[in-house]
C-alpha cells in the first residue's frame, strides 16, 4: 500500500532554533516527493520538489534531503523564524496523477 | 492575484442540504484537482481534470460528490444531500501538465464546509 508517514507529529522550538522532520515513504513507483507548507486555515505551499536523482534541494532557509534507496527524506530549518509555525507536509508522486499525503508535522516556533 | 482562488472561503449548511463550490485555477493551467481534509490530516485526493475532460476520480467521492469543468476553466464540485461526516475543508489545485515536467500543483484557500 502507498504510505507516507511523517514524525514527528508535532514540534515545539524556541525562535532562532534548527530542527529537522522526517518523512519515510513507501510510494512505488516513484516519481518526485514535495515539502509543502501550510499555514492554518490556507491552502498548502510548495516548499521542494525531488525527483529520483536529487539528493538535496534547498529553498531559502529550507533544506530537503531525499535518499531514494530508503525511502527517506527530510526537511531542515535553520534558524526559525514565528513565521515557520505551521503545519509541513510530505508528499509523494508514484505513477499517474494522484499525489499520496502525509499527515503532515505541526511546528510551533516560540519566541 | 493570479493564484488559485475558490469561492465561498467558508460554507455553513445543514444537514441533507446542497452546496456548491467554486474553482478557479491559474489561467493557464491545463489540470485541475480536488482534495478533501479534515482536522489533523493531510488532503485526500478526491478529483482530477485535464481540461475540461475528468480523467480520474477517488472511490472518496461518493455518489453525492459531482465535479465539473466545462469549459476547461473554472470547476465546480457540489455535494448532494450533506451529512456531517462531509464537513472538512475542501481543497482546489491546478497545475500545467507538460511531458518530462514536474507538474507542481499550486493550491487555493480551500472552502471550509461545516454541516450542522
Amino acid at each position: 500500500k502507498n504510505q507516507v508517514e511523517q514524525s514527528p507529529q508535532s514540534l515545539i522550538i524556541l525562535e532562532g532554533k534548527n530542527c529537522t522532520l522526517q518523512c519515510n515513504y513507501t510510494v512505488s513507483p516513484f516519481s518526485n516527493l514535495r515539502w509543502y507548507k501550510q499555514d492554518t486555515g490556507r491552502g498548502p505551499v510548495s516548499l521542494t520538489i525531488m525527483t529520483f536523482s536529487e539528493n538535496t534541494k534547498s529553498n531559502g532557509r529550507y533544506t530537503a534531503t531525499l535518499d531514494a534507496d530508503t525511502k527517506q527524506s527530510s526537511l531542515h530549518i535553520t534558524a526559525s523564524q514565528l513565521s515557520d509555525s505551521a503545519s509541513y507536509i510530505c508528499v509523494v508522486k508514484g505513477a499517474g496523477t494522484a499525489l499520496i499525503f502525509g499527515k503532515g508535522t505541526t511546528l510551533s516556533v516560540s519566541s | 492575484d493570479t493564484g488559485v482562488s475558490q469561492n465561498p472561503r467558508h460554507k455553513i449548511t445543514k444537514r441533507g442540504q446542497n452546496v456548491t463550490f467554486r474553482c478557479d485555477p491559474i489561467s493557464e493551467h491545463n489540470r485541475l484537482y480536488w482534495y478533501r481534509q479534515t482536522l489533523g490530516q493531510g488532503p485526500e485526493f478526491l478529483t482530477y481534470f485535464q481540461n475540461e475532460a475528468q480523467l480520474e476520480k477517488s472511490r472518496l467521492l461518493s455518489d453525492r460528490f459531482s465535479a465539473e469543468r466545462p469549459k476547461g476553466s473554472f470547476s465546480t464540485l457540489e455535494i448532494q444531500r450533506t451529512e456531517q461526516g462531509d464537513s472538512a475543508m475542501y481543497l482546489c489545485a491546478s497545475s500545467l501538465g507538460s511531458p518530462g515536467g514536474t507538474n507542481e500543483q499550486f493550491f487555493g484557500p480551500g472552502t471550509r464546509l461545516t454541516v450542522l
